[in-house]
């Protein structure tokens, strides 16, 4: 069956630490994969994705993701957290080949970032 | 419009009436998607619209839900006679066309049923 699993539920980070959120799939074909960000209030706004190529993909707000096909994973990372990236984070896979995005998304992490 | 809307924000019903949430997509956006987002839940694919081809209809959970869109302008979901486990944030996302171009979401409605 096809499903994401985002093993961590609540993270808490200072300021300024690193930050790496785990993503993991389980997906019949290769996927299409992305990680959106949802702000209180607000809809989700896409941080990344990646369908081929460098497996390192970069994204808005400083943010990067490396595709791991041996370990079925897209975790997400970023080198300093700001105290405005406090938000719920969901990675979702999508069809590469043909079809349309019907993505299938992860319960998500909620990020706290400590001052 | 800058982006996708959605309406109400909030919906506070009681068991066994019927709701109607409303979505419209970024202007020129063919394509349109609606998920259910339960409490501490990923998001749920509920059903697709592309232009004016048959939906994709195969996420949603009951014939209680139904949706409409008119071309590539607004969309409604309904869920009749509604139940507690209908509790959810319903969001709405378009993209340019079908395929794989990027989504982009509405803020939900958050809909409770009593």
């Amino acid at each position: 069956a096809q499903s994401v699993t985002q093993p961590d539920i609540h993270i808490t980070v200072s300021e300024g630490a690193s930050l790496e959120l785990r993503c993991n799939y389980s997906y019949g074909a290769t996927p299409y994969l992305f990680w959106y960000v949802q702000s209180p209030g607000q809809g989700l706004q896409l941080l990344l994705k990646y369908f081929s190529g460098d497996t390192l993909v970069q994204g808005i707000k400083g943010f990067e993701a490396e595709f791991k096909r041996s370990q079925s994973s897209f975790n997400l990372r970023k080198p300093s957290v700001h105290w405005s990236d406090a938000a719920e984070y969901f990675c979702a896979v999508g069809p590469l080949s043909g079809g349309y995005n019907k993505l299938i998304f992860g319960a998500g992490t909620r990020l706290a970032v400590h001052p | 419009g800058a982006g996708v809307s959605q309406s109400p924000s909030n919906k506070v019903t009681e068991k066994g009436k019927d709701v109607e949430l409303r979505c419209d997509p970024i202007s020129g956006h063919t394509a349109l998607y609606w998920y259910r987002q339960r409490l501490g839940q990923g998001l749920e694919f509920l059903i697709y619209f592309q232009g004016n081809s048959a939906p994709d209809k195969s996420g949603l959970p009951s014939d209680r839900f139904s949706a409409e869109r008119t071309g590539e302008s607004v969309s409604t979901l309904t869920i009749q006679r509604t139940q507690q486990e209908d509790s959810a944030v319903y969001l709405c996302a378009s993209s340019s066309s079908g395929g794989r171009d990027t989504q982009y979401f509405g803020p939900g409605t958050r809909l409770t049923v009593l």
